[in-house]
C-alpha cells in the first residue's frame, strides 16, 4: 500500500535559517506528491506540488523537487521566518482513488 | 473568492446529543471529504463523496454519517457523541478525475461535555 514517511519535529530553528523537512514516500505507480501547510487552529492548505518525477514545486520561498531514484520530496526553504511556525504534511496521491496519503505531520517552531 | 466554508467554527455538545456540522463549497468540485484531526495528529479520513457516490472507510465508526444533498453542500452527523469524538473536523473539496489536490475549509473544533 501506499505509505509517507516525515521526519520527527518538532524542529525548532533560529530566523532566517535554513529550513529542511524530509519526506520519502511508498506507492504503486506513479504519485502526485504534495505538501501542506496548518497554522494553529485553521485547516491545512495546499503550499506546493509536483505531478511526476524531477518536477520541482514551489511557493512562498518553500521548494520540494520530487526525487523518482530516492523516493523522496523534501521541503527547503533559505531563510525561514517567524511566520512559517506551523504543522506541515506531506501527502501523495495516485492511481484512480480519490483520497490523498498523509505522513504524520512536522511541527516547525520559529524563533526570533 | 472560491473556497470551502465550514459552519460553525467552534461547536459544543452534550455526551449522546446529534450534532451536526456543516460544509459548503463555491469551487464547484465534484468530490468533498470529511476528515477527523486531533491534536497534533495528521487527518483521518472519515469518508467521502464523489458526485452522490458516498465512500465510506473501512474504520469509520457507524455513529458517523454523512449527507451531500447536492454539489455544494455536505453535511458530518454524529450520532451519539462520545468524550473521544472531540476533535477539530475539516472539510475538502476536489475537483477529481485527473486533479486530487485537495481545499480545505478551516475546521470546526467540535467539544463534548
Amino acid at each position: 500500500g501506499n505509505s509517507v514517511t516525515q521526519m520527527e519535529g518538532p524542529v525548532t530553528l533560529s530566523e532566517e535559517a535554513f529550513l529542511t523537512i524530509n519526506c520519502t514516500y511508498t506507492a504503486t505507480g506513479y504519485p502526485s506528491l504534495f505538501w501542506y501547510v496548518q497554522y494553529p487552529g485553521e485547516g491545512l492548505q495546499l503550499l506546493l506540488k509536483a505531478t511526476k518525477a524531477d518536477d520541482k514545486g514551489s511557493n512562498k520561498g518553500f521548494e520540494a523537487t520530487y526525487r523518482k531514484e530516492t523516493t523522496s520530496f523534501h521541503l527547503e526553504k533559505g531563510s525561514v521566518q517567524v511566520s512559517d511556525s506551523a504543522v506541515y504534511f506531506c501527502a501523495l496521491h495516485t492511481g484512480t482513488a480519490s483520497k490523498l496519503t498523509f505522513g504524520t505531520g512536522t511541527r516547525l517552531q520559529v524563533t526570533l | 473568492d472560491a473556497m470551502v466554508i465550514q459552519n460553525p467554527r467552534y461547536q459544543v455538545t452534550q455526551f449522546g446529543k446529534p450534532v451536526t456540522l456543516s460544509c459548503s463549497q463555491t469551487l464547484n468540485h465534484n468530490v468533498m471529504y470529511w476528515y477527523q484531526q486531533k491534536s497534533s495528529q495528521a487527518p483521518k479520513l472519515l469518508f467521502h463523496y464523489y458526485d452522490k457516490d458516498f465512500n465510506n472507510e473501512a474504520d469509520t465508526p457507524d455513529n458517523f454519517q454523512s449527507r451531500r444533498p447536492n454539489t455544494s453542500f455536505c453535511f458530518l452527523d454524529i450520532r451519539s457523541p462520545g468524550l473521544g469524538d472531540a476533535a477539530m473536523y475539516l472539510c475538502a473539496t476536489s475537483r477529481g478525475g485527473t486533479s486530487y489536490e485537495q481545499y480545505f475549509g478551516p475546521g470546526t473544533r467540535l467539544t463534548v461535555t
